[in-house]
C-alpha cells in the first residue's frame, strides 16, 4: 500500500537551515507529483510546495518562496524540502503527500519542526 | 487566518447527519470544481474523503457526500459513527499552481 514517511524535524534556531526528507513506498513514485503542506500549531492547513513527477517544475508558496526548495531523487524514492533562513512562524508539522488531480490523496504522518531561540 | 472559512466545530449523535461548510471565494471555491475534503485524526496521516467536490475515492464509505453552491462547499456525513470523530479539513485549487486550505472543523460524536 502506498506509505510515506516524513523525517528530519527537530529543534532548530531562527535563521537557520534544516531539510526534511519524505520516503515513499507502494507506488511508482517517479509517476507522480508531490507536494509538502504543513501545519502550524492550533491552525489550519497551509500548502508549501509543489514539484512535478520529474523534478522539473517547482512552485511554492509566497510565504515559503526564495527559503524553500523542494526537490526529489527518483532513483531514492524520496522526496526533499530543503529549508533555510528559518523564521518562528514556520513553526509547524510538515506533511509530504502525493498530487492526484488537483487533491492530495495519500498523505504522512508528519514531522515537527520548532524554529525557536 | 486560513484562506477558507470553517467553523471550528460541529457535533452530533451517533446515526445523524451532520454537514460542514467552507467558504471561499470566486478565485477558488467558486471559481474551480477541486474541491477536496480531509480526515485527521491527531497524530496519524491526513485522509482523502471527498475529491473533485463530490466524488469519494474507493473505501470512504457512502455515508460521506460532498457539494457545492456558489464559493460555498460542504461536506456531509450521514448514519454518524463514533470513528467519524476527527478534524476535517477542506482544500481548493486556487489557480496558478496554488491550493488552499480552510481551518479545520473539529467534528465530536456525542
Amino acid at each position: 500500500q502506498v506509505q510515506l514517511a516524513e523525517s528530519g524535524g527537530g529543534v532548530v534556531q531562527p535563521g537557520k537551515s534544516l531539510r526534511l526528507s519524505c520516503a515513499a513506498s507502494g507506488f511508482s513514485f517517479s509517476n507522480h507529483a508531490m507536494h509538502w503542506v504543513r501545519q502550524a500549531p492550533g491552525k489550519g492547513l497551509e500548502w508549501v510546495a509543489l514539484i512535478w513527477y520529474d523534478g522539473s517544475l517547482t512552485y511554492y508558496a509566497d510565504s515559503v518562496k526564495g527559503r524553500f526548495t523542494i526537490s526529489r531523487e527518483n532513483s531514492e524514492n524520496t522526496l526533499y524540502l530543503q529549508m533555510s533562513r528559518l523564521r518562528v512562524d514556520d513553526t509547524a508539522v510538515y506533511y509530504c503527500a502525493r498530487a492526484h488531480g488537483q487533491h492530495f490523496d495519500y498523505w504522512g504522518r508528519g514531522t515537527l519542526i520548532i524554529v525557536s531561540s | 487566518q486560513s484562506a477558507l472559512t470553517q467553523a471550528p466545530s460541529a457535533s452530533g449523535s451517533p446515526g445523524q447527519s451532520v454537514t460542514i461548510s467552507c467558504t471561499g471565494t470566486s478565485s477558488d471555491v467558486g471559481g474551480y470544481n477541486y474541491v477536496s475534503w480531509y480526515q485527521h485524526h491527531p497524530g496519524k496521516a491526513p485522509k482523502l474523503v471527498i475529491y473533485e467536490v463530490s466524488k469519494r475515492p474507493s473505501g470512504v464509505p457512502d455515508r460521506f457526500s460532498g457539494s457545492k453552491s456558489g464559493n460555498t462547499a460542504s461536506l456531509t456525513v450521514s448514519g454518524l459513527q463514533t470513528e467519524d470523530e476527527a478534524d476535517y479539513y477542506c482544500s481548493s485549487y486556487a489557480g496558478n499552481n496554488n491550493w488552499v486550505f480552510g481551518g479545520g472543523t473539529k467534528m465530536t460524536v456525542l
